[in-house]
């Protein structure tokens, strides 16, 4: 059974800095891996996917990797901004109609 | 494309009433979930469907909730009869394999009150 966890469950940064949230997955036999960010009372906006035959994807600031022996996806942000205080989750897919949410990261980037 | 729509934004009802929350999917996706989120239980899946068959309803609560999907276009969450304790925000997502839109969209999501 497919198992994800994100670690750290809160993290709080200074504006400006470079940051990297990690998202760890059990059964590396994934299809593909998809972040989101969640506003406070908002729902949740798609931000990168992976396919699992890729290595990383950017899309501005932000750059996911995955690495599918290690079971490990990581999320970089670039010179952090308060706006991108929110919080961070990862989904992944598996062969087999088996879609798991991680718990997420709440990110508070201080002015 | 509009995105994922969901119906109501907000519901505030009593306890014991029925209540119908409603999701158009994206257009070509073939799978459709419910999920349900509070603070103290996170992101919940409740039921999922694919090619507007239920796949999986093991995250439902109880028999008081039900959910259909008439056609790949619709599909609705009913609680009957409501309780607090159903207060959450449920969101549904369609999720497609291939194409543009690949991946999970979800819906603004419908904020249930019982009281």
């Amino acid at each position: 059974k497919q198992e994800v966890t994100q670690i750290p469950a809160a993290l709080s940064v200074p504006e400006g800095e470079n940051l990297v949230l990690n998202c760890s997955f059990t059964d590396s036999a994934i299809y593909n891996l998809q972040w989101f960010r969640q506003d406070p009372g908002k729902g949740l906006t798609s931000l990168l996917l992976i396919q699992s035959s890729q290595r990383e994807q950017t899309s501005g600031r932000l750059n996911a990797s995955l690495d599918k022996s290690s079971g490990r996806s990581t999320l970089y942000i670039a010179a952090s901004q308060p706006g991108d205080s929110a919080t961070y989750l990862c989904a992944v897919y598996n062969y087999g109609q088996n879609f798991v949410f991680g718990p997420g990261t709440r990110l508070s980037v201080l002015p | 494309d509009a995105g994922v729509i969901q119906s109501p934004r907000h519901e505030v009802t009593e306890m014991g009433q029925e209540v119908t929350l409603r999701c158009k999917p994206i257009s070509g996706h073939d799978y459709l979930f419910w999920y349900r989120q509070t603070m103290m239980r996170g992101l919940e899946l409740l039921i999922y469907f694919n090619n507007n068959v239920p796949i999986d309803d093991s995250g439902m609560p109880e028999d008081r909730f039900s959910a259909k999907m008439p056609n790949a276009s619709f599909s609705t969450l009913k609680i009957q009869p409501s309780e607090p304790r159903d207060s959450a925000v449920y969101f549904c997502a369609s999720w497609a394999l291939t194409g543009i839109s690949r991946g999970y969209t979800f819906g603004s999501g419908t904020r249930l009150t019982v009281v």
